[in-house]
C-alpha cells in the first residue's frame, strides 16, 4: 500500500523568505502522480501544483516548485518570496494512475510571519 | 461559481439520527470522489464514482455509509444511526476522465455528532 509522509506538523517563516516543506511516500509503482494541496483556515482544499513521475523536469507554478528525487522517493515544496495569504495546512498528496483516489499525508501548518 | 459545491456546509446531530449530505461536481466532470478528514488530520478515501457507477469503497466505508450518485450528476452520501466517531469534514472532489484529471475539492460539510 502507498504511504505518504510530512515530518514537519508545523512551520513557520518570515514573509518575502524562502521556505520548504518535506514529504516523502512509498510505492512499487514506476509511473504515479504527486500532488502538493493547501487548505487555508475554515477554507476549501486547492491544488497547489503537480507532478508525473515519468517526468524528470520539476514542476513549478510561479512561486512555487518541487524538488522531486523519484530514486529517494521524495517531493519537497519550495515557495519563494512568501506572503501572508500562504497561511495554511500543506498537504502531500500520491495518486496511483489516473482516476484513482488520492492519498493524503498528514499535512504541515505553515505560518507566514509579517 | 461552476466550482464544486456541497450541502450543507455545518451539519449537527444527535448520536443515533440519520444524515444525508449532498455534492455537485464540476459540470460535465464524470468522476466524483468522498474523503473525510478528521481534525488535524489530510482526508482519507471514502469512496468514488465514475458516472453513476461506484467504482470503490474504501474499507472506512462502513454499512452505515452509503453513497448514490444516481444520473451521473450529483451524489449523496448518507450516514445512518450516526456514532461520536462521525464526527469529521466530509469533503467532496470531482474531475474529468481525461487531460490533467487532477481532483477538485469543495468546500466540504462538517459534522458534528454529539
Amino acid at each position: 500500500a502507498q504511504t505518504v509522509t510530512q515530518s514537519q506538523p508545523e512551520m513557520s517563516v518570515q514573509e518575502a523568505e524562502t521556505v520548504t516543506l518535506s514529504c516523502t511516500y512509498d510505492t512499487s509503482e514506476s509511473n504515479y502522480y504527486l500532488f502538493w494541496y493547501k487548505q487555508p483556515p475554515s477554507r476549501q482544499m486547492i491544488l497547489v501544483i503537480r507532478q508525473e513521475a515519468y517526468k524528470q523536469q520539476n514542476a513549478t507554478e510561479n512561486r512555487f516548485s518541487v524538488n522531486f528525487q523519484k530514486a529517494a522517493k521524495s517531493f519537497s515544496l519550495k515557495i519563494s518570496d512568501s506572503q501572508l495569504g500562504d497561511t495554511a495546512m500543506y498537504f502531500c498528496a500520491f495518486m496511483k494512475h489516473e482516476g484513482d483516489k488520492v492519498i493524503f499525508g498528514p499535512g504541515t501548518s505553515l505560518s507566514v510571519i509579517p | 461559481d461552476t466550482g464544486v459545491s456541497q450541502d450543507p456546509r455545518h451539519k449537527i446531530t444527535k448520536r443515533g439520527q440519520n444524515v444525508t449530505f449532498r455534492c455537485d461536481p464540476i459540470s460535465e466532470h464524470n468522476r466524483l470522489y468522498w474523503y473525510r478528514q478528521t481534525l488535524g488530520q489530510g482526508p482519507e478515501f471514502l469512496t468514488y464514482f465514475q458516472n453513476e457507477a461506484q467504482l470503490e469503497k474504501s474499507r472506512l466505508l462502513s454499512d452505515r455509509f452509503s453513497a448514490e450518485r444516481p444520473k451521473g450528476s450529483f451524489s449523496t452520501l448518507e450516514i445512518q444511526r450516526t456514532e461520536q466517531g462521525d464526527s469529521a469534514m466530509y469533503l467532496c472532489a470531482s474531475s474529468l476522465a481525461s487531460g490533467t484529471d487532477t481532483q477538485y475539492f469543495g468546500p466540504g460539510t462538517r459534522l458534528t455528532v454529539l
